[in-house]
C-alpha cells in the first residue's frame, strides 16, 4: 500500500487546456513536495508547502495543501508541451531525513 | 553550480556479476541518499548518509547492496551478486540542510538492467 497515492495515473491532453492531478493520503504530514521528471534526467523540485491551505504559484502552476496536511493538488493553466512530464508528490516521513514519493502522474500535451 | 552526477548512465550484467554505481554530490552537501525505482512502481529510499556516516539504511533490500562514502564525499553502491530483481533506476540525491529535513537534489540515474 503507497503511502501517497497520486491520481491520474496517466493523463493525455491537448495544448491550451487546463488540468489537475493530485496527491492524497491518509497521514498527515509536516511538508508536501512536487517534482518534475522529464526521461533520462532525475526529479526536479517545483515547490515545497507546509501550511495546511497553502496555495503557491509558479508561473502556470498552482500547488495547494489540504487543510489537514493530507493532500495536495496540483493545477496547470493553459498546458503547453514543455509540460510534458512525470510528476510526483512527496513528504518527508518517519522522523528522520527519510523522503517517500508518490508513484507519479505521467502528462502528456499534444500541441 | 554542478549538479549531482551518477555513473554510470547504464549498466547491463548478467545475473550473479557485481556492478558499481557512483554518485557524487553537489559540492559542500553533508546529505546524501541512495534512492531506486523498480518498474511501474515509486521510487523508494535505500539509505542516507550524513558526512561518511551511515544515518539509515532501512531501506537497503538486503546484504548483497554495500553503500560506502569514504571522507564524506562521493559515494558507491555495490550490488553484489546482482540478480533479476535488481534492475531499474539507481537515484543519488543530496541536501544542505543539517539538522533537519531539506527537499532534494537528483542526479539523473544509473539504469541497471540484469539480464
Amino acid at each position: 500500500t503507497q503511502l501517497l497515492e497520486q491520481s491520474p495515473q496517466f493523463l493525455s491532453i491537448q495544448e491550451g487546456e487546463n488540468l489537475t492531478v493530485y496527491c492524497n493520503s491518509s497521514s498527515v504530514f509536516s511538508s508536501l513536495q512536487w517534482y518534475r521528471q522529464e526521461p533520462g534526467e532525475g526529479p526536479v523540485l517545483l515547490v515545497t508547502v507546509v501550511t495546511g491551505g497553502e496555495v503557491k504559484k509558479l508561473k502556470r502552476l498552482t500547488f495547494q495543501f489540504g487543510d489537514a496536511r493530507k493532500d495536495s493538488s496540483l493545477h496547470i493553466t493553459a498546458a503547453q508541451p514543455g509540460d510534458t512530464g512525470l510528476y510526483l508528490c512527496a513528504a518527508p516521513r518517519g522522523g528522520g531525513f527519510k523522503t517517500i514519493f508518490g508513484a507519479g502522474t505521467r502528462l502528456f500535451v499534444k500541441a | 553550480e554542478a549538479g549531482v552526477t551518477q555513473f554510470p548512465s547504464h549498466s547491463v550484467i548478467e545475473k550473479g556479476q557485481t556492478v558499481t554505481l557512483r554518485c557524487d554530490p553537489i559540492s559542500g552537501h553533508d546529505n546524501l541518499y541512495w534512492y531506486r525505482r523498480v518498474m511501474g512502481k515509486e521510487i523508494k529510499f535505500l539509505l542516507h548518509f550524513v558526512k561518511e556516516s551511515k544515518q539509515d539504511e532501512s531501506g537497503m533490500p538486503n546484504n548483497r547492496f554495500l553503500a560506502e562514502r569514504t571522507g564524506g564525499t562521493y559515494s558507491t553502491l555495490k550490488v553484489q551478486p546482482a540478480e533479476l530483481e535488481d534492475s531499474g533506476v539507481y537515484f543519488c540525491a543530496s541536501s544542505q540542510v543539517t539538522g533537519g529535513w531539506s527537499p532534494l537534489h537528483f542526479g539523473n540515474g544509473t539504469r541497471l538492467t540484469v539480464t
